[in-house]
């Protein structure tokens, strides 16, 4: 079975510093992994995406992520926080043999202090 | 090109009731998928539908239903609400490929009285 574990609910930054957070996956086939961010009261927007190509995937708004298959993680970073950054942030896994269903991390809430 | 759309941004409901929501896909997606967001429980996988059939449903009792409409337009309807199915409703459309994101609307916001 695959499952997603973000370490840190809850990550607080200051303006202009280095964004970082944490994911790791658990899977025994080749993932296809997400971020997504979420804004109070909207849905989910896909930050950015990795389905095997480059193992550094560059997303929206300055976001980056880097696949380490031997560290089974999918960490989020972005060099510069900025104020617009805040909100809540989920890693997810596809279920790809049951249809594409996503598995979501349990989240990380990201505040940019100024 | 017009996102995810769904209907209505909230509903109040009371014990017992029956809700619908709606969802309209991404033009040309023909997978549509429905998560629940519940406060402290995270998102879960609720269904899945695909050309019109339910593919895959998840942990829910079978209370929970829907269905897929030929222009590939969801529905999802909970029977005999209760108060733990206040949550946030997520409907999710997919390109063709499970390598492919997916793409969220903003959501049906269910309360239960």
């Amino acid at each position: 079975a695959q499952s997603v574990t973000q370490l840190g609910s809850h990550v607080s930054v200051s303006e202009g510093a280095l964004v970082l957070l944490r994911c790791n996956y658990s899977s025994s086939v080749p993932p296809y992994l997400f971020w997504y961010v979420q804004y109070p009261n909207q849905g989910l927007q896909l930050l950015l995406k990795y389905t095997s190509a480059a193992t550094l995937v560059k997303g929206i708004n300055g976001f980056e992520a880097e696949f380490k298959k031997s560290e089974t993680s999918f960490h989020l970073t972005k060099p510069s926080a900025h104020m617009s950054d805040a909100a809540e942030y989920f890693c997810a896994v596809t279920d790809y043999q049951r249809g594409g269903k996503l598995i979501f991390g349990q989240g990380t809430e990201l505040s940019v202090k100024p | 090109e017009a996102g995810v759309t769904q209907s209505p941004t909230h509903l109040i409901k009371t014990r017992g009731q029956q809700a619908t929501l709606r969802c309209s896909p991404i033009s040309g997606h023909t997978s549509v998928y429905w998560y629940q967001q519940a406060l402290g429980l995270g998102l879960q996988f609720l269904l899945w539908y695909d050309e019109g059939e339910e593919r895959n449903r998840g942990n829910f009792p079978p209370r929970f239903s829907g269905r897929q409409f030929p222009n590939y337009s969801s529905e999802l309807n909970v029977n005999a609400l209760e108060l733990e199915d206040s949550a946030l409703y997520l409907c999710a459309s997919r390109g063709l490929g499970t390598d492919q994101p997916q793409h969220f609307g903003d959501g049906t916001r269910l309360s239960i009285l």
